[in-house]
């Protein structure tokens, strides 16, 4: 069964802290995403990366770095946590673009700044 | 770009009752549309796909059929059950790597 295993179901941190949030997927997939979720504005993408060591900005990467060392790996890091980071990240992968390669994805890490 | 229009909910239903969620797009060339759920304090997973026009998608009774000429994949059942209480995602991917989804509609079945 394909996965895609998030460190953290739920997390609490102080304003100020720098924090990891770990993704890995186990079906060799070269494209990874991470989405925020909040109520009415659906899924929002920080970043996504469609090989090892390639990154791209998304719609809203402002206070959030990435890091894809290797293939099944890709790390959220928000370098000083601020309240209105207070949300659901979503971790995806896929294949490559192309006709039917649709995005998995893991269960979600609730993060609470405070 | 690519955009991804669907009905705003809450969407409130009885057992038994017929299901639509509408959903709309904004493409260049030939996407692939997907529908995904996601249930309470879950990631989303696939329901169902279609990957060219007038190709159906289904899964556990839940259909949608892929609509060029109205640029439409409205997702249907013929009878909810309370299990299916849930977040419904429209989404698309087409010529780049990234795909895009709709805000989401939530779906509340009552016994």
């Amino acid at each position: 069964d394909v996965k895609v295993t998030q460190s953290s179901r739920y997390l609490v941190k102080r304003t100020g802290e720098k924090v990891f949030l770990e993704c890995v997927q186990d079906m060799d997939h070269e494209n990874m995403f991470w989405y925020r979720q909040d109520p009415g504005l659906g899924l929002r993408l920080i970043y996504f990366s469609y090989d090892v060591k390639m990154k791209e900005k998304g719609d809203i990467p402002e206070g959030y770095s990435v890091s894809r060392e290797k293939k099944e790996r890709f790390s959220l890091i928000l370098e000083s946590a601020s309240t209105n980071q207070t949300s659901m990240y979503l971790c995806a992968s896929s294949l490559p673009q192309g006709l039917g390669a649709e995005a998995f994805f893991g269960q979600g890490t609730r993060l609470t700044v405070v | 770009g690519n955009s991804v229009t669907q009905m705003e909910g809450p969407v409130t239903l009885s057992e038994e009752a017929f299901l639509t969620i509408n959903c709309t797009y904004t493409a260049t060339g030939y996407p692939s549309l997907f529908w995904y759920v996601q249930y309470p304090g879950e990631g989303l997973q696939l329901l169902l796909k279609a990957t060219k026009a007038d190709d159906k998608g289904s899964n556990k009774g839940f259909e949608a059929t892929y609509r060029k000429e109205t640029t439409s994949f409205h997702l249907e059942k013929g009878s909810v059950q309370v299990s299916d209480s849930a977040v419904y995602f429209c989404a698309l991917r087409g010529g780049s790597y990234i795909p895009t989804f709709g805000r989401g509609t939530s779906l509340i079945v009552h016994p």
